[in-house]
């Protein structure tokens, strides 16, 4: 299983609205990200947890509060947000390795999106 | 200077032609460099994952990285229609656990 999966894929919501975006990964990896993607730019990194442990806040706003219930799953709650924050939304998640373990497979593994919509 | 420089775009090649993607990079530090390819709304999928200087070769992808001039390429040999996406590059200090530094992406298109 190489896969990474997010939910809802797409969330209209409302300014005064509470909601949460879901991510789950079964790699046995121990980083998971946040990142934002607004239309034609590349993804922008929010949040890294690290063995369950928030290790990476980009400044983000505190509309946006994570959470790494276990080491298979991320949320992002969402509240009060503003209709500049509409965009893809990705999950990502990876394995450090050293040279020993070998590097033929690595790298940041990423899901599919939620596309957010703010009305 | 931004820390990662990729070629803007976009690019449009006929199939069959042999594309070259390009970025430069201001931090020495960087170790780690890959390549994504995203389709449109879609999130991006890792194409070729690299360690240190060197080549890497995945069927008609080759990715190659030069440390000492800060470049890195991503080759793709007999391209095709399905290869039409964005191909961004991207570095960290680290194999995980950090922070995946972008380039801004570049839109080819593979016309039949």
């Amino acid at each position: 299983d190489t896969e990474v999966t997010q939910t809802p894929k797409h969330l209209v919501m409302g300014m005064t609205n509470k909601k949460s975006l879901k991510c789950e990964q079964h790699m046995g990896h121990r980083a998971m990200y946040w990142y934002k993607q607004k239309a034609k730019k590349p993804p922008e990194l929010m949040f890294v947890y690290s063995y369950e442990k928030l290790s990476i806040n980009e400044s983000v706003p505190s509309r946006f509060s994570p959470e790494c219930p276990n080491s298979s799953l991320l949320n992002l709650h969402l509240h009060a947000l503003q209709p500049e924050d509409s965009a893809l939304y990705l999950c990502a998640s990876s394995q450090e390795r050293n040279r020993r373990q070998g590097l033929g497979v690595g790298g940041y593994t990423f899901g599919s999106g939620t596309r957010l919509t703010v009305v | 200077q931004k820390e990662v420089e990729q070629d803007p775009g976009p690019l449009s090649v006929p199939e069959g032609a042999i594309v070259s993607l390009n970025c430069t990079y201001s931090n020495s530090a960087f170790q780690y460099f890959m390549w994504y390819r995203q389709y449109s709304r879609k999130g991006p999928e890792l194409l070729m994952y690299t360690y240190s200087s060197g080549n890497k070769e995945d069927g008609r992808f080759t990715a190659q990285v030069d440390k000492s001039s800060k470049y890195i390429s991503l080759f793709i040999r007999d391209s095709q229609p399905s290869d039409s996406a964005t191909y961004l590059c991207a570095m960290s200090l680290t194999g995980a656990n950090s922070k995946l530094t972008f380039g801004k992406g570049i839109t080819l298109s593979v016309r039949p």
